[in-house]
């Protein structure tokens, strides 16, 4: 049972742009911790997205930003692009668990 | 560049415990303080955390997990283990090791994982 829900799904044509909201509580995001973001396609690992909240590894194209306000956190992706269909996690870590935690997940689809 | 890759048996009955290594490329392990972490999916699931072991070989666990859990470190080897104790149906997953990454805000414990390992695919079963 995650304590950071994301919407299940968000779904854009090319060239749109979506996001995705990561929501957690003043024991996560609230509380000051760090939201990162994953991406991954089928049959594979997660790949670090954003790390910080706002920051890319390097290689990440800049289509994709991190923002976080409150107790909540969220992945924008501009310029959709059919490569970008995969699912996104959110993760961070939790005071009361005193452990880390993923999002719920959502599969981003390119209409 | 680091790599890391899991192993261990991919099939298990219930109620055996599960033996899982991760081997990290190069002298990352001996040279860095770096922590490193298990993550699992189970099949067309999301992820699920399962737990961090510090450099120093102090670890810290899921709290739904806690009770049958341990990550130990082998700095020796470029290794780091997970155990889990009395496994069912439910443990069925890829289980994935990965570096945490400490933070540099104001929370310097770990925070991303990067990078990944490939996951291995571990069932349980009768």
């Amino acid at each position: 049972q995650s304590v950071l829900t994301q919407p299940p799904s968000v779904s854009g044509a090319p060239g749109q742009r979506v996001t995705i909201s990561c929501t957690g509580t003043n024991s996560n995001i609230g509380a000051g911790f760090d939201v990162h973001w994953y991406q991954q396609f089928p049959g594979t690992a997660p790949k670090l997205l954003i790390y910080a909240n706002t920051k890319r590894p390097s290689g990440v194209p800049d289509r994709f930003s991190g923002s976080k306000s409150g107790t909540s956190a969220s992945l924008a992706i501009s310029g959709l692009q059919a490569e970008d269909e995969a699912d996104y996690y959110c993760q961070s870590y939790d005071s009361s668990l005193s452990a880390d935690d993923f999002g719920t997940g959502t599969k981003v689809t390119v209409l | 560049q680091l790599q890391l890759q899991e192993s261990g048996p991919g099939e298990l009955m219930p109620s055996e415990t599960l033996s899982l290594t991760c081997t990290v490329s190069g002298d990352y392990m001996s040279t860095n303080s770096f922590s490193w972490g298990w993550i699992r999916q189970p099949p067309g699931k999301g992820l699920e955390y399962i737990g961090t072991v510090y450099y120093s070989g102090n670890a810290y666990y899921n709290p739904s997990l806690q009770r049958r859990v341990t990550i130990s470190l082998h700095t020796s080897r470029n290794q780091f283990s997970l155990k889990l104790t009395s496994v069912t149906a439910a443990d069925t997953a890829v289980y994935y090791c990965a570096r945490h990454v400490p933070g540099t805000g104001w929370y310097r414990g770990p925070n991303w994982f990067d990078p990944w390992g490939q996951g291995t695919l571990v069932t349980v079963s009768s």
